[in-house]
């Protein structure tokens, strides 16, 4: 089965550029989304299909995809970005769907 | 606005069954699939399968093939998570999520708040 591969925790001090991975095999063929989840709260979708951000969700949130790893970069790093962040793929044949394991992001 | 608003707390014994609800609103019921997602604490985000709720029919992963039913109901626009034979390790915050289709990929572009279930003797 497919997996998806992200680190654990990522650390970065305000107003810097944080980056999470994704790596996963070929996963430059897929669609990736990422999803926000501040603590005690349900996920909130922040990039889908690579790049593209949802409605309210700040320019600062940006998505890039290519080989094997996808990238989400947050700049201009808050304290309310603290959370963790999970990304996500599909199996379009099956509609089943996969998780990366999460990343805690850690602002300092 | 979309709203899904799912069911309050459970606490349940081992053995017992459990039901969810995801009630929606702000869009067709009809018209996208509810997926559900559940999440121990501390843990990641486990996909449990999903339901077309114009049609009823299911996909569940595997390791809940048995023990999971996912239903609806298209009057109260609800959707339902029920789980039998609970054991400890079913304790875990459960999510109702909208799944979007665009043809290229899913999506899910809407959760329910959660529900904690905890299944202790």
């Amino acid at each position: 089965s497919y997996v998806l591969t992200q680190p654990p925790s990522v650390s970065v001090a305000p107003g810097q550029t944080a980056s999470i991975s994704c790596g996963g095999n070929n996963i430059g063929g897929k669609s990736v989304h990422w999803y926000q989840q501040r603590p005690g709260q349900a996920p909130v979708l922040v990039i889908y299909d690579d790049h593209d951000r949802p409605s309210g969700i700040p320019e600062r949130f940006s998505g890039s995809n290519s080989g094997n790893t996808a990238t989400l970069t947050i700049s201009g790093v808050e304290a309310g970005d603290e959370a963790d962040y999970f990304c996500h793929v599909s199996d379009l044949s099956t509609h089943h769907q996969i998780f990366g394991g999460g990343t805690r992001l850690t602002v300092l | 606005q979309v709203q899904l608003v799912q069911s309050g707390a459970e606490v349940k014994k081992p053995g017992a069954s459990v039901k969810v609800s995801c009630k929606a609103s702000g869009y067709t019921f009809t018209s996208y699939d509810v997926n559900w997602v559940r999440q121990a604490t501390g843990q990641g985000l486990e996909w449990m399968g999903w339901m077309n709720t114009k049609t009823g029919n299911t996909n569940y992963v595997e390791k809940f093939q048995g023990r999971v039913t996912m239903t609806r109901d298209t009057s109260m626009n609800t959707a339902y998570l029920e789980l039998t034979s609970l054991r400890s390790d079913d304790t875990a915050i459960y999510y109702c999520a909208r799944r979007y289709s665009s043809g290229w990929y899913d999506v899910f572009d809407s959760w329910g708040q959660g529900t904690q279930v905890t299944v202790s003797s």
